[in-house]
């Protein structure tokens, strides 16, 4: 069955930790994404990769990173550098970046 | 002003009404436009892609007008579970390819 897996679906960050959110893709997309949505709010992108070993920064980079070693997976860590990381965080695929993409359920991080 | 603009609503239809969401854009380079459906608390999901000639798909109906730089969703025979947010989402080339959602239209259909 394919698709986007993110995990966790809760994520606890304590003050001054990293965490990192998974997001795994079996569709064979050359494209990913990672999204932010503050409740009430729409997408706001964080990074994107076009293709493997290479990642551009988006709108609200700042106190993120990411890697893309594998074209399957995406990871997003948040540094504490993020001061505000309290958000629902969406990874989406594409085939490239003129088509729909295709979302993961989520990740919710909150602060401890 | 905003890339992508929608009504944030709340609209509250009867069951069975038709209702209509607009979305304008700025750039007027766009060349990708999409509608998504997102649900309390849950990832977006495609609802439509949009074309310059327009589409449906069942009770919806997406157009596309680039002399005036918006697009449209239309609804027909509402039901309950169309009580959703729908998403606006425009693709341009601005200095690298950009994927611009709008931040939503709730609609509220009730019984």
């Amino acid at each position: 069955d394919g698709g986007i897996t993110q995990s966790p679906k809760y994520l606890f960050r304590k003050e001054g930790q990293n965490v990192t959110l998974s997001c795994e893709q079996n569709l064979n997309h050359d494209a990913m994404y990672w999204y932010r949505q503050d409740p009430g709010q729409g997408l706001r992108l964080i990074y994107y990769s076009q293709i493997v070993n290479d990642f551009q920064k988006g709108d609200i980079a700042e106190g993120y990173s990411v890697s893309r070693e594998k074209k399957e997976s995406f990871p997003l860590t948040v540094t504490s550098a993020q001061k505000n990381p309290t958000a629902f965080y969406l990874c989406a695929s594409g085939t490239d970046s003129n088509q729909p993409q295709h979302f993961g359920d989520g990740t919710r991080l909150s602060i401890l | 002003r905003k890339e992508v603009e929608q009504d944030p609503g709340p609209f509250n239809v009867p069951e069975g009404a038709t209702v209509a969401f607009n979305c304008t854009y700025s750039n007027s380079a766009s060349q990708s436009f999409f509608w998504y459906r997102q649900d309390c608390r849950k990832e977006p999901k495609l609802l439509m892609s949009v074309y310059s000639s327009g589409n449906e798909d069942g009770r919806f109906t997406a157009q596309l007008n680039r002399a005036s730089q918006y697009i449209s969703l239309l609804i027909r025979d509402s039901k309950l579970s169309d009580s959703a947010t729908y998403l606006c989402v425009v693709g341009a080339w601005d200095g690298g390819f950009k994927t611009i959602f709008g931040a939503g239209t709730r609609l509220f259909v009730k019984a």
